[in-house]
């Protein structure tokens, strides 16, 4: 069964400084996306950043990028100059063709300290 | 953009009484769409896949005449939580893929900022 792990489920970071948070994953497939979602206290679920798994170069967007570690099956999230409004929920989740669906993981709170 | 609303954001009722709760795509068609529900802290759990003009795929687990979910065009989707009971309280989201094939292989899901249920 495919399942994704966040081993931590409270982070904090200092304004402007970076951290990094982990995942892991389980799968058979070869093919298959990963994502992060991150939800404010709003709780609007907010796409980070996809990773096709078939691509070999780590996505980026803007201060978010990933670590992506097919082997290992891991995919972090990196995240520079932490702002305050990066303070949220982030959520690691899986696509594979398998089971068509999304598979979340339990999250990590991430809290900015100013 | 992808936008997704839904509505309505906040919802209170009585025990045994139905509620209904929309999702629409506002700039994009999308010819599938997701329910999932939210229990507080934790993570989101998959309720149904719905697909424009056909029955939605329920996941295992979760009561399809509990939870009616109706397609019926390529902007908006519904659930419908019948005679609701307080452990039916939750938040419910759902998401839209782009695209009108019906086929979904791990394109971005688009979230709509979800709608709190709270069954008296």
């Amino acid at each position: 069964a495919q399942t994704v792990t966040q081993s931590q489920p409270e982070m904090s970071v200092q304004e402007a400084e970076t951290v990094t948070l982990s995942c892991t994953y389980d799968t058979s497939e070869s093919d298959y996306y990963l994502f992060w979602y991150k939800q404010p206290p709003s709780r609007q679920m907010i796409l980070v950043i996809r990773q096709e798994a078939y691509k070999q170069q780590n996505a980026t967007e803007n201060r978010f990028s990933v670590n992506f570690q097919k082997a290992a099956k891991s995919f972090s999230l990196k995240i520079s100059d932490s702002q305050l409004g990066d303070a949220a929920m982030y959520f690691c989740a899986h696509y594979g063709g398998a089971t068509n669906k999304l598979i979340f993981g339990t999250g990590t709170l991430l809290a900015v300290q100013p | 953009g992808a936008v997704v609303s839904q509505h309505p954001s906040w919802v209170i009722c009585k025990s045994g009484t139905s509620v209904k709760i929309e999702c629409r795509s506002l700039d994009f068609q999308a010819t599938t769409m997701f329910w999932y529900r939210q229990f507080p802290k934790q993570s989101l759990m998959l309720m149904a896949t719905s697909n424009e003009g056909s029955k939605a795929t329920y996941e295992q687990g979760v009561e399809k005449d509990k939870f009616l979910i109706n397609h019926a065009s390529l902007t908006l989707s519904t659930l419908t939580v019948t005679s609701a009971h307080p452990e039916d309280s939750s938040f419910y989201i759902c998401s839209a893929i782009r695209g009108l094939t019906g086929l979904w292989g791990g394109e971005t899901q688009y979230f709509g900022p979800g709608t709190r249920l709270l069954v008296l």
